[in-house]
């Protein structure tokens, strides 16, 4: 099994600023690598697949980076409504799929 | 638009049994591969279990292996999770989920979750 870990476990920033997001694969996991934003009480949303294809209506802010073990999720100026919990998923090698513990971006 | 709509959640006693349900529209399901993942409060996604877009393969979590069946109704555009032998580490919001990128597995469109408490 892929084990998949996320650095920092809290990102604290301020509105306009850039963030910054890890995760790492225990493994190579080549781009398939896919990161997720979940808000309070929702639903994950998909954010990002291959490592760095934005979804669908998905801002231009948001960007991801990275391939085999080391991948980076960026939001190069954090609007209100990006504050949220981040998680990143393998989906190279299954059974299982398996994502990261996420990584929690909060008001600085 | 697609829409997941999950149903069947509440609170079992452990040793006991649920069925989920998920109902789809907005797209062509029978062309869709789709998953479980489930949620514990507070804590993060875990992967339970996919279905092949025909019902004729079928993947879980070692965690669930044995206890759980995943089914498909094409027909009615319908996921079911039947779960037995409920024990109080299933606790959690379970999701399904679509693969949209024809069995890329990439995680496209979400329910809003359906609450699986176990407890006596």
């Amino acid at each position: 099994e892929i084990v998949m870990t996320q650095s920092p476990a809290t990102l604290s920033v301020s509105p306009g600023e850039r963030a910054t997001l890890s995760c790492r694969a225990s493994q190579s996991v080549s781009t398939n690598l896919a990161w997720f934003q979940q808000k309070a009480g929702q639903a994950p949303r998909l954010l990002i697949s291959g490592a760095s294809t934005r979804a669908t209506g998905i801002p231009a802010r948001f960007s991801g980076s990275g391939s085999g073990t080391d991948f980076t999720l960026t939001i190069s100026s954090l609007q209100s409504e990006d504050f949220a919990v981040y998680y990143c998923q393998q989906y190279d090698n299954w059974p299982p799929f398996t994502f990261g513990p996420g990584t929690k971006v909060d008001f600085k | 638009q697609v829409q997941l709509v999950e149903s069947g959640g509440g609170l079992v006693k452990p040793g006991g049994s649920l069925r989920l349900s998920c109902a789809a529209s907005g797209f062509t399901f029978s062309d869709y591969y789709m998953n479980w993942i489930r949620q514990a409060p507070g804590k993060g996604l875990e992967w339970v279990s996919y279905i092949s877009s025909s019902g004729n393969t079928i993947w879980y979590a070692d965690s669930v292996k044995g206890r759980f069946t995943f089914s498909r109704d094409n027909t009615k555009n319908s996921l079911y999770l039947q779960m037995n032998g409920l024990r109080a580490e299933d606790t959690a919001v379970y999701y399904c989920a679509r693969d949209g990128s024809s069995g890329l597995n990439i995680f496209d469109q979400w329910g809003q979750g359906t609450l699986v408490t176990v407890s006596s």
